[in-house]
C-alpha cells in the first residue's frame, strides 16, 4: 500500500467518449503529478500541481484536462482521445521541496479503441 | 534536452549473483537522483534517493552511487533473489519539481 490510490485500474474507451481518472493520496503531501508511461518509451511527466495550483504543463494536448480540487485529490479528464493515448497513467505525490521523494499509485491502464 | 540512459535494457542472472545497473544523465545541475522499482502492472516504488551533495546511499542489499561530474549513477543489488525480478528506473530532478526518467532496466533473477 503506497498511500496513493488510483481509480479505475483499467479503462477501455472509444475515441468519442468522455471519462475521468481519479487519484487520491493519504500521505499529507502538497504536490501531485500525472505521468504517462507508453510502451517502449520513458515515463513522461504531464502535469504538476503544488498546493492545488498547476505549476507545470509539459506540452500536453488539450484533450487531457487536469483538475486538482484540493491537496489530496487529482483528476485527469479525458475527451476525444486518440489510439496513441493508450498507455499506463500514473499519479504521484510528494511534499513540496527539492529533495522530497515521489510516491506513486499503481496506475490506470487506458486503452483507446 | 535533458536525457537519462539506462544500460543494459535487460539483464538475466542466476540467483545469488550481484546486480549492477547503470544510469547516465546529461544535466550536471541536478538536485537529486532517485532509483525506483516497477513490478508488472504496478506503479513505481522508490528505492533510494541520493541528494546532489551525497556520493551514495544504502538500504539493506541495495547501494546506489552518484558521480555528478561524470553524469553517472550505479545501483548495486547484492546476492540477488528471484523476488528482485522487476524493472528498475532511475530519474533525476533538476529545476522545478520535474523528474526525468530513463527507459529502465528489466531484471530477471533465475532460481
Amino acid at each position: 500500500e503506497t498511500g496513493v490510490t488510483q481509480t479505475p485500474r483499467h479503462l477501455v474507451m472509444g475515441m468519442t467518449n468522455k471519462k475521468s481518472l481519479k487519484c487520491e493520496q493519504h500521505l499529507g503531501h502538497n504536490a501531485m503529478y500525472w505521468y504517462k508511461q507508453s510502451a517502449k518509451k520513458p515515463l513522461e511527466l504531464m502535469f504538476v500541481y503544488n498546493f492545488k495550483e498547476q505549476t507545470e504543463n509539459n506540452s500536453v494536448p488539450s484533450r487531457f484536462s487536469p483538475e486538482c480540487p484540493n491537496s489530496s485529490h487529482l483528476f485527469l479528464h479525458l475527451h476525444t482521445l486518440q489510439p496513441e493515448d493508450s498507455a499506463l497513467y500514473l499519479c504521484a505525490s510528494s511534499q513540496e521541496g527539492a529533495n522530497q521523494p515521489q510516491h506513486f499509485g499503481d496506475g490506470t491502464r487506458l486503452s483507446i479503441l | 534536452k535533458q536525457e537519462v540512459t539506462q544500460i543494459p535494457a535487460a539483464l538475466s542472472v542466476p540467483e545469488g549473483e550481484n546486480l549492477v545497473l547503470n544510469c547516465s544523465f546529461t544535466d550536471s545541475a541536478i538536485y537529486n537522483l532517485q532509483w525506483f522499482r516497477q513490478d508488472p502492472g504496478k506503479g513505481l516504488t522508490s528505492l533510494l534517493l541520493i541528494q546532489s551533495s551525497q556520493r551514495e546511499q544504502t538500504s539493506g542489499r541495495l547501494n546506489a552511487s552518484l558521480d555528478k561530474s561524470s553524469g553517472r549513477s550505479t545501483l548495486y543489488i547484492a546476492a540477488s533473489q528471484p523476488g528482485d525480478s522487476a524493472t528498475y528506473l532511475c530519474a533525476f530532478k533538476a529545476a522545478g519539481n520535474k523528474l526525468t526518467f530513463g527507459g529502465g532496466t528489466r531484471v530477471l533473477v533465475k532460481p
